[in-house]
């Protein structure tokens, strides 16, 4: 069965530092594109960013340059987003998704999600 | 950056046909594509490259993109199938999000 698995909720003060996982199983990891969407609570989907684990090319969304890294370890097929120093607003589910598209990626959509990391920032 | 516009709410009686449209600059020169997601649930992915339907989708699921718009067409309108609806293009390096449309079954 093709699956993305997420690592658990987190609870995090401001200031913090933080990194979730996605791993995935049941295809060829380092062959498709992952991304990562955040939903804030009561919000829409916002994408974040993609990486592609084959050579770790990575492509962010411009709202979230500079904010968060977007990383991968294909030797053990997961996917990471971290935080070097987490904020309120950071307060959100986060979900990875798999890019359905092997070739050409911009005709791919997520075809294949997460169960979502839910992480909780106090201030 | 690129942007897609949804309209936040659209109502239909069950078993009535529900449009859900997405509209961004040439979008027709793109792929849309279509989530659905329901309470404390992940999104579900319903449409992809414009018209196509993921194994599992029922038949009642099907899509357009000309212009400047994309449309959801939901035939034959279910009680399960009210939920938040999220169109999807690829922008100059990643993807972009619609802002969601509530889809009401009363």
């Amino acid at each position: 069965e093709v699956q993305l698995v997420q690592s658990g909720a987190e609870v995090k003060k401001s200031g913090e530092s933080l990194k979730i996982s996605c791993k995935g199983s049941g295809y060829s990891f380092i062959s498709y594109w992952i991304g990562w969407v955040r939903q804030m609570p009561g919000k829409g989907l916002e994408c974040m960013g993609i990486i592609y684990p084959g050579d770790s090319d990575t492509r962010y969304s411009p709202s979230f340059q500079g904010q968060v890294t977007i990383s991968a370890d294909k030797s053990i097929s997961t996917a990471y987003l971290q935080w070097s120093s987490l904020k309120a607003s950071d307060t959100a589910m986060y979900y990875c998704a798999r890019v359905s598209e092997t070739t050409v990626v911009t005709r791919g959509a997520f075809d294949i999600w997460g169960q979502g990391t839910m992480v909780t920032v106090s201030s | 950056s690129y942007e897609l516009s949804q309209p936040p709410s659209v109502s239909v009686s069950p078993g009535q046909t529900a449009s859900i449209t997405c509209s961004g600059d040439k979008l027709g020169d793109k792929y849309a594509c279509w989530y659905q997601q329901k309470p404390g649930q992940s999104p579900v992915l319903v449409i992809y490259q414009d018209s196509k339907r993921p194994s599992g989708i029922p038949e009642r699921f099907s899509g357009s993109n000309s212009g400047n718009t994309a449309t959801l067409t939901i035939s034959g309108t279910q009680a399960m199938d009210e939920a938040d609806y999220y169109c999807q293009a690829w922008g100059s390096s990643t993807v972009v999000f619609g802002g969601g449309t509530k889809l009401t079954v009363l």
